[in-house]
């Protein structure tokens, strides 16, 4: 039973530019999850995805952008990158009916902007 | 505002040690507690999730406690190894209704030495 798998593994980029991560949950889940981990930090609550909508936000810019596909799947986009982008994004995968069920991380993609 | 405090912030301890690693939240309706493990640069891997009904859970020489009225939750690690270095992250849920959201602390790098 494969888990959480993020794609791609590393990714750099410059002020401005967009970039879109992927992310697969684990099997028989149907809730995605995004979270932002600076260096040294905590991981911090970008928007949860359920039913191919957006259900909660945390405090970040319009730039950051989401959707879920049928499959479950999701993708994050980060519209004209900054500096302060730079970070490893964290997809968490959960199951809506199980309330109380561990939520899955991914390994992560690490983004750089230069 | 939930706010999730890990002390201390960095550990390091000789083999064969028992710890303790402290985690304070500031709002105490949460639905459950989480403590996370996470290698460099890699993602989480959960190791204990303790309901908001439960007082402790255990997995081996891990032992999770929460006290939820006071906001507070311990990690126990029995005879540490080297093999136990990581940062340790804990991460409190809101209530069932406002979704499955993760609030972290900023976790304690632990350092376990041969």
């Amino acid at each position: 039973d494969a888990g959480v798998t993020q794609s791609p593994t590393h990714l750099i980029k410059t002020r401005g530019q967009q970039v879109t991560l992927r992310c697969s949950p684990k099997s028989g889940h149907d809730t995605v999850s995004w979270y932002q981990q600076a260096l040294g930090q905590g991981p911090q609550f970008i928007f949860q995805y359920y039913e191919e909508e957006e259900r909660q936000r945390g405090n970040f810019p319009d730039r950051f952008s989401g959707h879920q596909f049928p499959n479950y799947s999701s993708e994050l986009n980060v519209n004209a990158l900054l500096l302060g982008d730079s970070a490893l994004y964290l997809c968490a995968s959960s199951a809506q009916q199980g309330a109380g069920d561990t939520q899955y991380f991914g390994p992560g993609t690490r983004l750089t902007v230069l | 505002k939930q706010e999730v405090t890990q002390i201390p912030a960095a550990l390091s301890v000789p083999e064969g040690e028992n710890l303790v690693l402290n985690c304070s939240f500031t709002d105490s309706a949460i639905y459950n507690l989480q403590w996370f493990r996470q290698d460099p640069g890699k993602g989480l891997t959960s190791l204990l999730l303790i309901q908001s009904s439960q007082r402790e859970q255990t997995s081996g020489r891990l032992n999770a406690s929460l006290d939820k009225s006071s906001g507070r939750s311990t990690l126990y690690i029995a005879a540490s190894q080297p093999g136990d270095s990581a940062t340790y992250l804990c991460a409190v849920r809101r209530p069932e209704t406002s979704g499955s959201r993760l609030t972290f602390g900023e976790g304690t790098q632990l350092t376990v030495n041969p």
